[in-house]
């Protein structure tokens, strides 16, 4: 069966610089969230996206944005990264608002 | 206090023992239950989903909530070495558009052969 799809798997920034991570949903699956897990720390609730509009909002900084597109395929754009910003970064996929939530493999984030 | 309470263990049986794993939480809102299982530098998978009190049962697995007491638990069976992972449990509100998944700490198992 189909899973989530995440890119990178890994990534490497220095502090300041800009990186972009890109989520691909179950298909047919509308609603998309994005969680941060820091390590040996529980996944941390950033922010989620139903039918392409923003539907909640966690502890995600200001410096980072994100979009759900028209292929319900999502992006995590993170600015200005700080050495704290190196974590696991999972985006999960349900079928609507409220119904399981199936996670990607993630993207490693390293920022030197 | 965490709104998710969960004994990071670590917890280490053998093979074929009968694990059990626990939760506690204190936001009353809850009310959708999981449990993932997250092997080392993955992502989490989801074994088990449930938003009603009581037993659920899949295979091995036997996942209890006990809102009463605002208590869960996953219950393994037959345990094998292929258990051996960080389990999450995760809980969701559902409310005001807000389904974001609420995790304990996990607890890391490992089972010996």
């Amino acid at each position: 069966a189909a899973g989530v799809i995440q890119s990178p798997r890994h990534l490497i920034k220095e502090k300041r610089e800009t990186a972009t991570l890109k989520c691909y949903p179950i298909p047919r699956h509308d609603t998309v969230y994005w969680y941060q897990q820091g390590p040996g720390q529980d996944p941390q609730f950033l922010i989620s996206f139903y039918e392409k509009m923003q539907s909640d909002k966690g502890s995600i900084p200001d410096r980072f944005s994100a979009q759900q597109f028209s292929d319900y395929h999502s992006e995590l754009n993170m600015s200005s990264l700080e050495l704290g910003d190196s974590a696991l970064y999972f985006c999960a996929s349900s079928p609507g608002p409220g119904d399981e939530q199936f996670f990607g493999p993630g993207t490693r984030l390293t920022v030197l | 206090q965490k709104e998710v309470e969960q004994d990071p263990g670590p917890l280490s049986v053998p093979e074929g023992a009968i694990v059990s794993l626990n939760c506690t939480y204190s936001n009353s809102a809850f009310q959708y239950f999981m449990w993932y299982r997250q092997y080392s530098r993955k992502g989490p998978e989801l074994l088990m989903y449930t938003y009603s009190s009581g037993n659920k049962e899949d295979g091995r697995f036997t996942a209890q909530v006990d809102k009463s007491s605002k208590y869960i638990s996953l219950f393994i069976r037959d345990s094998q070495p292929s258990d051996s992972a960080t389990y999450l449990c995760a809980m969701s509100a559902n409310q005001g558009g807000s389904e974001k998944l609420v995790f304990g700490k996990g607890t890391k198992l490992t089972v010996n052969p």
